[in-house]
């Protein structure tokens, strides 16, 4: 079965600092793979996602992520948070050939100090 | 257009009782989805509907039951509440399950409480 780790529970910055949230994925085959966005009291939003070409994906609001089969890992990065980044970010797999289950990782709230 | 619509956004039950909750979609989506969301567990998926007719189980189906009453609803019913599924309930719907780089679009949630 799929499964998603996320490295970290809590991660607190201040603004402007460079920003790093780890995945890793558990499936061996062909994956899409997504960053979801929660702020607080919303619905979750996509941020970006991969399911072929190049490996460097950019989002929206400056976030990207790098998927590196190698590692099974599709983690997402910011150069400079703000304040407003304050959320909890979710990692999602889907197996191509696997069908319904896009798998979610357990998330990692973000507190950005202004 | 709204995109995904969720009812109730808060509910309180009781231990025993039952409740519908309902979703809808007005992007043409053929799949939709109920996930539960609790603290430290990410998102869990309970029933999923690959297209209009059909219904599946996901990962923690026990205590549930959806109709998918057509493209446009699906629905998500506690037919005797337990304290358990005290939990954040967000249902999601997607073009076409299973197409590579497909997307999930989330409905704003519904807190439910069970006492």
């Amino acid at each position: 079965a799929q499964s998603v780790s996320q490295h970290n529970h809590h991660v607190i910055l201040s603004e402007a600092a460079s920003l790093e949230l780890g995945c890793n994925y558990s499936y061996g085959g062909t994956v899409n793979l997504f960053w979801y966005v929660q702020y607080p009291g919303q619905h979750l939003q996509l941020l970006l996602k991969y399911f072929s070409g190049d490996p460097l994906v950019k989002g929206i609001k400056g976030f990207e992520a790098e998927f590196i089969k190698s590692k099974f890992s599709f983690n997402l990065r910011k150069p400079s948070v703000q304040w407003s980044d304050t959320a909890e970010y979710f990692c999602a797999v889907n197996a191509d050939n696997y069908g319904q289950n896009f798998v979610f990782g357990p998330g990692t709230r973000l507190s950005v100090l202004p | 257009n709204a995109g995904v619509t969720q009812t109730p956004k808060f509910q309180v039950l009781k231990t025993g009782q039952s409740m519908t909750l309902q979703c809808a979609q007005d992007m043409n989506h053929n799949s939709m989805y109920w996930y539960r969301q609790d603290p430290g567990m990410g998102l869990r998926l309970i029933y999923y509907s690959a297209s209009e007719g059909t219904t599946d189980k996901g990962e923690v189906p026990n205590g549930y039951n959806v109709s998918r009453l057509n493209k446009r609803e699906f629905s998500l019913r506690l037919e005797s509440a337990a304290p358990s599924q005290t939990s954040v309930y967000f249902c999601a719907s997607s073009f076409t399950l299973g197409q590579p780089g497909e997307t999930q679009y989330f409905g704003p949630g519904t807190r439910l409480l069970v006492l």
